[in-house]
């Protein structure tokens, strides 16, 4: 079966902590993503990379980084944390287009609550 | 990517199908309709996708207007599990999956 992991499903922080978000997928697929999804505002496409190294900013990358080391890891980071950054995250993974089925994958979700 | 339309509840009961219905009318000639479902508390997982044939799979059908303006899923025997919200995409099959965009979607409750 084919995986997308995100390391935690809930997590709690502080204002102004620095957090990392970890996505690992099994599948050796060349793109990653990183959404938030909030009430009201479906998902939103925060960052996405589409080999090691590289990255590429989405619709709402103010607040964020990511870095990706590695094919099957992709991290958000949150460089200094705010409610307002509070929010359900998800990641993702695809093959690239074109190459059979490109549906994409996605993780379970980390809920991320800033206090 | 062409914008959808979905009404946003439905409820079905336990056991019958579940049509969901959703219009796309400023699709392109090169866009596939693609079909996901997001379970509370989960990721969004993929369904069926078509391009202009109707389509089958174990999880559900999806029948595909000849003008291909709307599209309907089709859940042929709707359990409790079937609870989610249902996103109906439109993307061009050379367009990244990931870059897709989903919209409120239909929450589909299914009643015993």
């Amino acid at each position: 079966d084919v995986k997308v992991t995100q390391s935690s499903r809930y997590l709690v922080k502080r204002t102004g902590e620095k957090v990392f978000l970890e996505c690992v997928q099994d599948m050796d697929h060349e793109n990653m993503f990183w959404y938030r999804q909030d009430p009201g505002l479906g998902l939103r496409l925060i960052y996405f990379s589409y080999d090691v190294k590289m990255k590429e900013k989405g619709d709402i990358p103010e607040g964020y980084s990511v870095s990706r080391e590695k094919k099957e890891r992709f991290s958000l980071i949150l460089e200094s944390a705010s409610t307002n950054q509070t929010s359900m995250y998800l990641c993702a993974s695809s093959p690239v287009p074109g190459q059979g089925n490109t549906e994409a994958f996605f993780g379970q979700g980390t809920r991320l609550t800033v206090v | 990517d062409a914008k959808t339309t979905q009404p946003p509840s439905m409820d079905c009961a336990e056991g019958r199908a579940a049509n969901l219905p959703c219009n796309h009318s400023t699709i392109s000639g090169n866009e596939y309709v693609y079909w996901y479902r997001q379970i509370h508390s989960q990721g969004p997982q993929y369904i069926i996708h078509g391009l202009k044939n109707n389509e089958t799979n174990e999880m559900a059908s999806l029948i595909i207007t000849e003008d291909r303006k709307s599209s309907t899923l089709i859940l042929p025997h709707a359990t409790l599990r079937d609870t989610a919200v249902y996103y109906c995409i439109v993307r061009d099959y050379n367009t990244n999956a990931g870059k897709s965009t989903f919209g409120d979607g239909t929450t589909l409750t299914v009643k015993p």
